[in-house]
């Protein structure tokens, strides 16, 4: 199986900063990396799909970048709803997809 | 709207059986591929199994192959995984999601179903 390592495993910011994770995969996977968030009690919400790409209705602030093995997921302008748990998930080896540990994002 | 609304969920004894509905609406049901992700009590997300929209392929995670069964009825708009011999290391929350159309990511997803395995 594909191994997603991210970084940090969690991080504090305070509104209206700019937070950048990093995800990192055990072999390369071009560019099939997704994004999602997780707020408490909820379920995953897809943010980016294929490394970079926006999903309808996701805010601007939010973007992806990176190919091949390293990954990152920028949030400028953090707002209150941000705060959340923030999962990377490879989709080379569909359907044996697998997820990043997540980042828990907290409020400073 | 998309919505998908699992059901099923419960408190079941080690070796015990459970099977978890997912019932989908707001979209043309049959022509999308889902999947099962769990996520244990404070730890992240895990695949478990994916089915494609005419039923003929499915995988399963190692942890649960064996066990497990994904199934799907289009004509009622429903997803379906049978549990068997479970054990606590499956206690989880389940969520079925969609892939979206063409894609390899899961464009939406259901709010989960809780399942606990304890005596």
């Amino acid at each position: 199986d594909i191994q997603m390592t991210q970084s940090p495993s969690s991080l504090s910011a305070s509104v209206g900063d700019r937070v950048t994770i990093t995800c990192r995969a055990s072999q390369s996977i071009s560019s099939f990396l997704n994004w999602y968030q997780q707020r408490p009690g909820k379920a995953p919400k897809l943010l980016i799909y294929t490394a970079s790409s926006l999903q309808s209705g996701v805010p601007s602030r939010f973007s992806g970048s990176g190919s091949g093995t390293d990954f990152t997921l920028t949030i400028n302008s953090l707002q209150p709803e941000d705060f959340a748990t923030y999962y990377c998930q490879q989709s080379y080896s569909t359907p044996r997809v697998t997820f990043g540990q997540g980042t828990r994002l907290e409020i400073k | 709207e998309v919505q998908l609304v699992e059901s099923g969920g419960g408190l079941v004894q080690p070796g015990g059986s459970l099977r978890l509905s997912c019932a989908a609406s707001g979209f043309n049901f049959s022509t999308y591929i889902m999947n099962w992700v769990r996520q244990a009590p404070g730890q992240g997300l895990e695949w478990v199994s994916y089915i494609s929209r005419s039923s003929t392929t499915i995988h399963y995670a190692d942890s649960v192959k064996g066990r497990f069964t994904i199934s799907r009825d289009n004509a009622k708009n429903s997803l379906y995984l049978q549990m068997n011999s479970l054990r606590a290391e499956d206690t989880a929350i389940y969520y079925c999601a969609r892939y979206g159309s063409g894609s390899l990511w899961n464009d939406y997803w259901g709010q989960g179903a809780l399942v606990t395995v304890s005596s």
